[in-house]
């Protein structure tokens, strides 16, 4: 069965340094997608970065990167130059399935709550 | 563009009332998705829809219904609330990649 897990609940990291979260998922499927979503404290889900399976490539959206490590089955997620407003609960989550026959379902980790000090 | 939008945003219901939760998209989007989310927790999936007239059964799918009469919402709902229903609601939609999420709605079940 599918499952995507997040071992860190909360972390700190120093304003301006680089943090990294971790995420393992589990899949029988060769395709999937791998999401990272922010959720500040006012509550709304933001996507960060996508990594599908096939990508060679590491995905990278400005300050985040998707550290994708296939064989471990780990696509961890990298902040560089934190700042204050990175404080926020991250999800990581993992679409099994691409192309037209996907229903585009997520699977959710339970998420990892980052603090940025000043 | 709006995106998505939820309504209400708020709600307090008493065990057994029934309710129904909007969700709209403005982009055109084939796909619309309601998750839960509790505390502590990631969120699952409660009911999708791969089309207009089209729903199917998420994760966590017992005690809601869901319908998908226009292609730009998507409503969920509650027949006879229960405290276990207590979350926050959120709705998403995509194409068929990426899931742009909805400020979701939070609910209290007395």
């Amino acid at each position: 069965a599918q499952k995507i897990t997040q071992t860190q609940p909360g972390m700190f990291v120093q304003e301006k340094e680089a943090v990294t979260l971790d995420c393992t998922y589990d899949t029988s499927d060769q395709s999937y997608g791998l999401f990272w979503y922010k959720q500040p404290s006012s509550g709304e889900m933001i996507f960060l970065i996508y990594q599908g399976s096939y990508d060679e490539q590491n995905a990278t959206e400005g300050r985040y990167s998707l550290n994708f490590q296939k064989a471990r089955k780990s696509a961890n997620l990298v902040i560089s130059a934190s700042q204050l407003g990175d404080s926020a609960m991250y999800f990581c989550a993992m679409r099994e399935g691409l192309g037209s026959s996907n229903t585009g379902k997520l699977i959710f980790g339970q998420g990892t709550t980052l603090q940025v000090k000043p | 563009n709006a995106g998505v939008t939820q309504t209400p945003k708020f709600r307090v219901l008493k065990t057994g009332q029934s309710m129904t939760l909007l969700c709209a998209q403005d982009m055109n989007h084939e796909y619309m998705y309601w998750y839960r989310q509790d505390p502590g927790m990631g969120l699952r999936l409660i009911h999708y829809s791969v089309g207009e007239g089209t729903t199917a059964k998420g994760e966590v799918p017992d005690g809601y219904n869901v319908s998908r009469l226009k292609k730009q919402n998507f409503l969920l709902g509650l027949e006879s609330a229960a405290p276990s229903q207590t979350s926050v609601y959120f709705c998403a939609s995509s194409l068929q990649g990426t899931q742009y999420f909805g400020p979701g709605t939070r609910l209290t079940v007395l």
